[in-house]
C-alpha cells in the first residue's frame, strides 16, 4: 500500500524556517517525482515544488523559488521542503504527493502556521 | 503564475448536468495534455477524477467526462448525483511548473 507521511510542520514567526519532511514506503520511491502542494484554510490547492526521481531536477512556484528548496534521500525514502523567510502567506497544510502525470496519491498533510 | 480559472460555484438538481470550465493562458496548456482534475470532500484530500485530459481512473464513475480545447479545460457530470457535492480543482503541467485552478464548488440543489 502506497503511503505518503509528512511532518515538520508548526508554529514559527515570520522570517522564520521549518523543513518538512515527507517518509514514503509501498512503491519504488526512486522512480517517482514527489511535489509538495499546500491549501490554506478555506482556500484553494496551490504547487509548490517538485523534485523527479533520481533529485537532479527541482522545480518552485514563483511565489517560493528562492526561499524554499526541495530534495530528497532514496536511501530513506524521503522528500525533504525546506522554508526560509517565512511570511504569513506560507501558512496552509502541507500535503507531498506522487506525481504520475498526475497525482495518484496524497499525504494527510502538515500544518505550518506563520504568525507572531 | 496565476491560478487557472474556474467558477466559484455551480449548481443542479440531481439527474442534471453541470460543466466546468478551466482556463488559463497559452503557457498554462501545452501539447502534453497533461490536465487532470480532482475532486475534494471537506476534510479530505483531493482525488483524481481525470487524468491526461479525459482519462478516468478505474472505480471513477463515467458520469464524469472531461475534453480541452484551446485554452479552456472543461468538467462534465452527467446525471448529477448527491455525493457530487465536493470541490473541484482542474491542474495542469505544462512542463516548467504545475498549475490549479482556483476551485469550483459544486452544489446539487
Amino acid at each position: 500500500e502506497v503511503q505518503l507521511l509528512e511532518s515538520g510542520g508548526g508554529l514559527v514567526q515570520p522570517g522564520g524556517s521549518l523543513r518538512l519532511s515527507c517518509a514514503a514506503s509501498g512503491f519504488t520511491f526512486s522512480s517517482h517525482a514527489i511535489n509538495w502542494v499546500r491549501q490554506s484554510p478555506g482556500r484553494g490547492l496551490e504547487w509548490v515544488s517538485a523534485i523527479n526521481g533520481n533529485g537532479q531536477s527541482t522545480i518552485y512556484a514563483d511565489s517560493v523559488r528562492g526561499r524554499f528548496a526541495i530534495s530528497r534521500d532514496n536511501s530513506k525514502n524521503t522528500v525533504y521542503l525546506q522554508m526560509n523567510r517565512l511570511t504569513s502567506d506560507d501558512t496552509a497544510v502541507y500535503h507531498c504527493t506522487r506525481w504520475i502525470n498526475y497525482y495518484d496519491y496524497w499525504g494527510q498533510g502538515t500544518l505550518v502556521t506563520v504568525s507572531s | 503564475q496565476s491560478a487557472l480559472t474556474q467558477p466559484r460555484s455551480v449548481s443542479g438538481s440531481p439527474g442534471q448536468s453541470v460543466t466546468i470550465s478551466c482556463t488559463g493562458t497559452s503557457s498554462d496548456f501545452s501539447d502534453y495534455n497533461y490536465v487532470s482534475w480532482y475532486q475534494q470532500y471537506p476534510g479530505k484530500t483531493p482525488k483524481v477524477i481525470i487524468y491526461d485530459v479525459n482519462k478516468r481512473p478505474s472505480g471513477v464513475p463515467d458520469r464524469f467526462s472531461a475534453s480541452k480545447s484551446g485554452n479552456t479545460a472543461s468538467l462534465i457530470i452527467s446525471g448529477l448525483q448527491t455525493e457530487d457535492e465536493a470541490d473541484y480543482y482542474c491542474c495542469s503541467y505544462p512542463g516548467a511548473y504545475v498549475i490549479f485552478g482556483g476551485g469550483t464548488k459544486v452544489t446539487v440543489l
